[in-house]
Parts: structure tokens; C-alpha cells; sequence
């Protein structure tokens, strides 16, 4: 069974710090997408990347980044230099093949101060 | 298009009483799921439905009914609500013919307190 572990619950850093959140993943299919959502303080869930399984390629968009490594069933994600509009709760999610719901890690609360 | 549209937006039930908890969508999304959101617990699927007539139960489905009788509409029954529902609950659409590799379209979320 598909299974995600966010192991940092909670996390607290200064502005223009850089952050990483970490995400592990289970799963025995060797076709999967992985997924992270932001979910803000006024609660919506904001999608922010989606990477399937043949494709290990580091994703930067802006100040965010994405490391995912097979090798270690990980799937990273880093802010650089954190802003105080970052604060919120991050998810990361994984789906197997076919029509297969998506499953979600517990989340990881940032919080950025300014 | 108005995306997924969740009513209501916040509700108080006593133990026992019974609600639905609407959820539409118009994007012609034949995949819907109702997932819950507690502290410290992430998001848990409830239910979901890969097609008109098609429910699946998912990681907490007791307490719970759900049918899918058109693409638009998936509603989540609470038969007899108990203080555990308590929770924040969130429906999403997946885009038809895209399989597991697509974004779930989230709705606004419903804030449940059961007393």
C-alpha cells in the first residue's frame, strides 16, 4: 500500500532563511506521480508541482525547488530565502497507476518570522 | 467555470442529526473524492468515485454514505453524526482521461462541529 511520511511537524524559521521540507514515500508500483500542496492560512489547497516516477530531474521554479531521488523513495522540497507569505502547511501526496486516489503525507507547518 | 463549489461553508450538528455536504463541479471531472482534514492527521480520504454510478470507500469511510448519480454532483451523507466528525472537509475532481497523473482540483473546504 501506497504510504507518504512527512516527518517534520512543525517548523519555525527567520526571513530570507532557506528551508527544506522532506517528504519520504512508499509504494510498490514502479508508475507513481508525487504532488506537493500548500495549504495557506486561509485554508485552500494551492497545488504546487507534480513529478512522475521516470523523471528524476531537480524542478526550480522561482525560489522553490525540488530534489527527487528514487534511491531513497524522497521527494525534497526546499524554499530559498523564505518570506513570511510562505508560512503555511505543506503537503506532499503520491498516486499509483490507473485511476487510484491520491494519498496524503500529514503535512509540515512553516512558519516564517519575520 | 466556477470550479468545485462545497456548500456549506460551515455547519453546527448535535450528535445523531443527519446533513449532506454538497459538493459540484463543472469541469466535467469524472474522478471526485471527500477527504477530511484534522490537526496533526493531514488529509484522509473518505470516499470517492471514478464515474457516474462508481463509489470506492477509502481510508475512513465509516460514518459516512456517498452516491454519484450525475458527473456534477457528489454529495457526502452524515447519518448520524458523532463529535469524531468533527473535522474540516475538503472535495476534489481529477480531469477525465488523465488516470493518476493529474492535479486534484480542490473545493473551499467545510468546517464541521458536531456537539
Amino acid at each position: 500500500a501506497q504510504k507518504v511520511t512527512q516527518a517534520q511537524t512543525e517548523i519555525s524559521v527567520v526571513e530570507k532563511e532557506d528551508v527544506t521540507l522532506d517528504c519520504v514515500y512508499e509504494t510498490r508500483d514502479t508508475t507513481y506521480y508525487l504532488f506537493w500542496y500548500k495549504q495557506p492560512p486561509s485554508g485552500e489547497l494551492v497545488f504546487l508541482i507534480r513529478r512522475n516516477s521516470f523523471d528524476e530531474q531537480n524542478e526550480i521554479s522561482g525560489r522553490y525547488s525540488w530534489n527527487f531521488q528514487k534511491s531513497t523513495s524522497s521527494f525534497n522540497f526546499t524554499i530559498t530565502a523564505s518570506q513570511v507569505v510562505d508560512s503555511a502547511v505543506y503537503f506532499c501526496a503520491l498516486s499509483e497507476g490507473g485511476n487510484t486516489p491520491l494519498v496524503f503525507g500529514k503535512g509540515t507547518r512553516l512558519s516564517v518570522i519575520a | 467555470n466556477a470550479g468545485v463549489t462545497q456548500t456549506p461553508k460551515f455547519q453546527v450538528l448535535k450528535t445523531g442529526q443527519s446533513m449532506t455536504l454538497q459538493c459540484a463541479q463543472d469541469m466535467n471531472h469524472e474522478y471526485m473524492s471527500w477527504y477530511r482534514q484534522d490537526p496533526g492527521m493531514g488529509l484522509r480520504l473518505i470516499h470517492y468515485s471514478v464515474g457516474a454510478g462508481i463509489t470506492d470507500q477509502g481510508e475512513v469511510p465509516n460514518g459516512y454514505n456517498v452516491s454519484r448519480s450525475t458527473t456534477e454532483d457528489f454529495p457526502l451523507r452524515l447519518l448520524s453524526a458523532a463529535p469524531s466528525q468533527t473535522s474540516v472537509y475538503f472535495c476534489a475532481s481529477r480531469a477525465p482521461g488523465s488516470g493518476y497523473n493529474e492535479k486534484l482540483f480542490f473545493g473551499s473546504g467545510t468546517q464541521l462541529s458536531v456537539l
